[in-house]
């Protein structure tokens, strides 16, 4: 089955950017969509379709996806992006399929 | 306002058969392009898509537990039912129920709040 690989942790300075990768065979030819969690939270979703930001989402989260990453960034960091991020694609097979997900400290 | 809830027994002994309800509000499934997931977390891991259905009655499953899981739905009731048969210790997590959004990309825009499963004797 389809695997995606995430860093298990990310650290950054409050106003820095972050930037979490999501590894993956020929990632780039599908989508790629990033959840955010905070501790004892449901996931939320923040970006889909590689790049595009549900409503309410800030402008500071952006994504791109290319080759075998996708990256989703987090421009001008606030100590509430402080969380669980996770990457999910549709893989071939009609399976979801979740990365190992990225804790962010700031 | 589209809203998702889970409900279920907090505790299972191993063996027995776990079965969870989501209730959800807000979008009809029998609308053809939606669709309700199930999703778990074991304390402190990552999340683990287990199943999905849509309004056509279309159903996914998690290739390596396929043999034990059923999703079904009950679209007067506007609920998603998922069973999970002979449990195990390391099923223990929270199992959410989530919004598949309509499109070509298989999104779950929205998440129910999650319900604890504990599988101990």
């Amino acid at each position: 089955s389809y695997m995606l690989t995430q860093p298990p942790s990310v650290s950054v300075a409050p106003g820095q950017t972050a930037r979490i990768t999501c590894g993956g065979n020929n990632i780039g030819g599908i989508s790629v969509h990033w959840y955010q969690q905070k501790p004892g939270q449901a996931p939320v979703l923040v970006v889909y379709d590689d790049s595009d930001r549900p409503s309410g989402i800030p402008e500071r989260f952006s994504g791109s996806n290319s080759g075998n990453t996708a990256t989703l960034t987090i421009s001008r960091v606030e100590v509430e992006d402080e969380a669980d991020y996770y990457c999910q694609v549709w893989d071939s097979t009609g399976s979801v399929v979740f990365g190992g997900g990225t804790k962010l400290t700031v | 306002q589209i809203t998702l809830k889970e409900s279920g027994p907090t505790l299972v002994k191993p063996t027995q058969t776990l079965t969870l309800t989501c209730t959800f509000s807000g979008f009809s499934l029998s609308t053809s392009g939606v669709g309700v997931g199930w999703i778990r977390q074991p304390p402190g891991k990552a999340l683990e898509w287990l199943a999905l259905i849509h309004g056509d009655d279309d159903k996914r499953y998690r290739p390596s537990l396929k043999s034990r899981l059923t999703i079904t739905k009950d679209t007067s009731k506007n609920q998603v039912v998922l069973t999970l048969t002979n449990m195990d210790p390391v099923d223990t997590g929270t199992y959410y129920c989530a919004h598949r959004q309509i499109g070509d990309s298989l999104i779950f825009d929205l998440w129910g709040q999650g319900t604890m499963v504990t599988v101990s004797s």
